[in-house]
């Protein structure tokens, strides 16, 4: 089936330490893969995207390569900021007729320290 | 553009009451999910349209769940009765016919006492 899954939490880290964060996929196919951020109090919003293998999808310093071989797509970012304390989560589309239905992992709770 | 508008942001009542969450998607989207967020079970995905035409509600927990989208721009997720395993965030979320990214609403945080 399709499942995403990452890497428990939560993640506690100091301003400007590197960050990493695990996410793998079951390999039915090639879907599109994405990494969504909630802030406190809001929804999910798209953080980044890759739609093939070994496409990098970047965004405000973060950064996750599509990785086959490997069925991984780690989000990753090499100094983290007190404003980047949030709920991440991977995703991955759930493929066939599903009008862009999407699967999410548990999510990873990151709180950065000054 | 206003983004995917939810109300009420939250809602407390007691057991047994119905309970109506709203949604207004993005304009121009065509596709509509609802997700239930808890601590214990995550981020789950309820029911989602196409054209306003149910797609999937396998997420739907039990009978006492139901929604409605009635035209493009409004879909309601209704629960009667209501009941304390209920409380939990719901969001919300659009996206174009065929495309990948989903646009979330701010969610409605529901208290079931």
């Amino acid at each position: 089936g399709n499942s995403v899954t990452q890497m428990e939490g939560p993640v506690t880290l100091s301003e400007e330490a590197f960050l990493t964060i695990n996410c793998t996929y079951t390999a039915t196919g090639y879907p599109s893969l994405f990494w969504y951020v909630q802030y406190p109090g809001e929804g999910l919003q798209l953080l980044l995207k890759a739609t093939k293998a070994d496409d990098k999808g970047s965004n405000k310093g973060f950064e996750a390569t599509y990785r086959k071989e490997t069925t991984s797509f780690h989000l990753e970012k090499g100094s983290v900021q007190v404003s980047d304390s949030a709920v991440y989560f991977c995703a991955r589309v759930s493929g066939g007729t599903s009008y862009g239905k999407l699967t999410f992992g548990q999510g990873t709770i990151l709180t950065v320290h000054p | 553009d206003a983004g995917v508008i939810q109300s009420p942001r939250h809602e407390v009542t007691e057991m047994g009451q119905e309970v109506t969450l709203r949604c207004k998607p993005i304009s121009g989207h065509n596709s509509l999910f609802w997700y239930r967020q808890t601590m214990m079970r995550g981020l789950e995905l309820l029911i989602y349209f196409n054209n306003n035409v149910p797609i999937d509600d396998s997420g739907m927990p039990e009978d006492r769940f139901s929604a409605k989208m009635p035209n493009a721009s409004f879909s309601t997720l209704k629960i009667q009765p209501s009941e304390p395993r209920d409380s939990a965030v719901y969001f919300c979320a659009s996206s174009l016919e065929g495309a990948d990214i989903q646009y979330f609403g701010a969610g409605t945080r529901l208290s079931v006492l």
